[in-house]
């Protein structure tokens, strides 16, 4: 089965807020993460990524938190905006395997106004 | 979408019949990916090449063929032997050991 998983299949947060989704992976080899969202009918779109040897990355409106004790990865969107709707998958990369990404199976994320 | 493209957006074949997807980019990737996803579900990956004239199957490749003849392009065909063809079909690039940029998809309906 898949290594990466969610913790939660839907969220739902009012306009403003801010938001986490979670993800736990079980590969500790793993050394590559990423977060995609994907609105309905379209293709994933890349958010941010993170490597094994930083705990944290932020990005406009994101931070990504990687703890590696418990192998547990975390998106926060802050000020949610209807636009943030969406599916948001994490993904791993084994270090030194086949450089495959492996999904999670995805949080659906809906904003309230 | 970023420099990767996917036709058509809609196909419909009957069942049977082999239909090929194309995908293209414009990224100088070497390394491009073929995935599937079912509705709530998540990707699953088909088939991958990191270089040119050299491809490796994914978890899921029965029924599905690719080649890889040029850099820019993977097409991917779905042969009559995939016994549940009907699925969202996504082509990605990207440089390895870096993040995976993804087309439009391709909504393949089999009847």
């Amino acid at each position: 089965g898949e290594s990466v998983g969610l913790h939660l299949p839907t969220l739902s947060v009012q306009e403003g807020d801010n938001s986490i989704i979670n993800c736990a992976y079980s590969n500790s080899a793993s050394d590559y993460f990423i977060w995609y969202k994907q609105e309905s009918g379209k293709g994933p779109q890349f958010i941010i990524d993170i490597r094994s040897n930083m705990d944290k990355r932020q990005g406009q409106r994101v931070t990504v938190l990687l703890n590696k004790t418990v192998k547990h990865l975390s998106l926060q969107i802050a000020a949610t905006q209807p636009g943030d709707s969406a599916v948001y998958f994490c993904a791993e990369k084994v270090r030194g395997g086949s450089e495959k990404l492996v999904f999670g199976k995805g949080t659906k994320l809906t904003v309230n106004p | 979408d970023g420099g990767i493209t996917q036709s058509p957006k809609y196909l419909f074949r009957k069942e049977g019949q082999n239909v090929t997807l194309s995908c293209e980019q414009n990224l100088n990737h070497d390394a491009m990916y073929w995935y599937r996803q079912d509705p709530g579900q998540g990707l699953r990956l088909i088939y991958y090449s990191h270089i040119v004239n050299d491809f490796q199957k994914g978890d899921i490749a029965e029924g599905y063929s690719v080649s890889r003849e040029k850099k820019e392009s993977f097409p991917l065909t779905v042969t009559s032997a995939q016994k549940n063809p009907t699925a969202f079909y996504l082509c990605a690039s990207g440089r390895r050991n870096g993040e995976q940029y993804f087309g439009p998809g391709t909504r393949l309906t089999v009847t």
